[in-house]
């Protein structure tokens, strides 16, 4: 069975950064892409960006060009977000997400890790 | 702004057709998903390219679209399809709609 299992919730300080594990269960990381999500208390669900795990090559949402950065490592299965310079306005929910569909017809995230807790407060 | 605009609630009578729309400008030459989330977890995927259900989301779910406009339908509403839903489309970037609270009454 597939699984995405995320890392643990963080508390972070403003100015921080915070580095968020995404292990794929039940398939080979490099066969799908990768998307991240976020979703803030009581708020809609916002796309960060993707990785393609196989070449390593990202694409992010133009919000967040220049402090996010997601990496792989394919010999444990597993994705990772790190962002940086954290505010207060980044306390959310941080959710990895299996991509589906192609460049050309529209990815969709047909497997979605349980989220992660990140709190940024000083 | 949100590129897709759903609206923020919708209710329903138990065992009625519920209907959540979805519009967006580049909508009707792309591909439109829904998701399900319920309070405390994550999202779950209900359709995908427009109209096709994964394995495992009952029939009553299904998909259409016109022009800018997708259209997320459930027959026969059960009390455990109360959740919040989501339209997702792609335009070089992902883009969600800002969710609808879907209400069983």
């Amino acid at each position: 069975q597939v699984h995405l299992v995320q890392s643990g919730a963080e508390v972070k300080k403003p100015g921080a950064s915070v580095k968020v594990s995404c292990e794929a269960s039940g398939y080979t990381l490099t066969d799908y892409y990768m998307h991240w999500v976020r979703q803030a208390p009581g708020q809609g669900l916002e796309w960060m960006g993707w990785i393609n795990p196989d070449s390593g090559g990202t694409k992010y949402a133009q919000k967040f060009q220049g402090w996010v950065t997601m990496t792989r490592d394919t010999s444990i299965n597993t994705a990772h977000m790190e962002l940086r310079r954290l505010k207060s306005d980044d306390t959310a929910v941080y959710f990895c997400a299996r991509g589906g569909g192609s460049y050309l017809l529209g990815y969709y995230m047909d497997v979605w890790g349980k989220g992660t807790t990140v709190i940024v407060s000083s | 702004s949100h590129g897709l605009t759903q609206p923020p609630s919708v209710s329903v009578s138990l065992g009625q057709t519920a209907s959540i729309t979805c519009s967006g400008d580049k909508l009707e030459d792309k591909y439109a998903c829904w998701y399900q989330q319920k309070p405390g977890q994550s999202p779950l995927l209900v359709l995908y390219e427009d109209t096709k259900r994964p394995s495992g989301i009952p029939e009553r779910f299904s998909g259409s679209k016109s022009g800018n406009t997708a259209t997320l339908t459930i027959s026969g509403t059960q009390a455990m399809d109360e959740a919040d839903y989501y339209c997702q489309a792609w335009d070089n970037r992902g883009i969600f709609g800002g969710g609808t609270t879907l209400t069983v009454l």
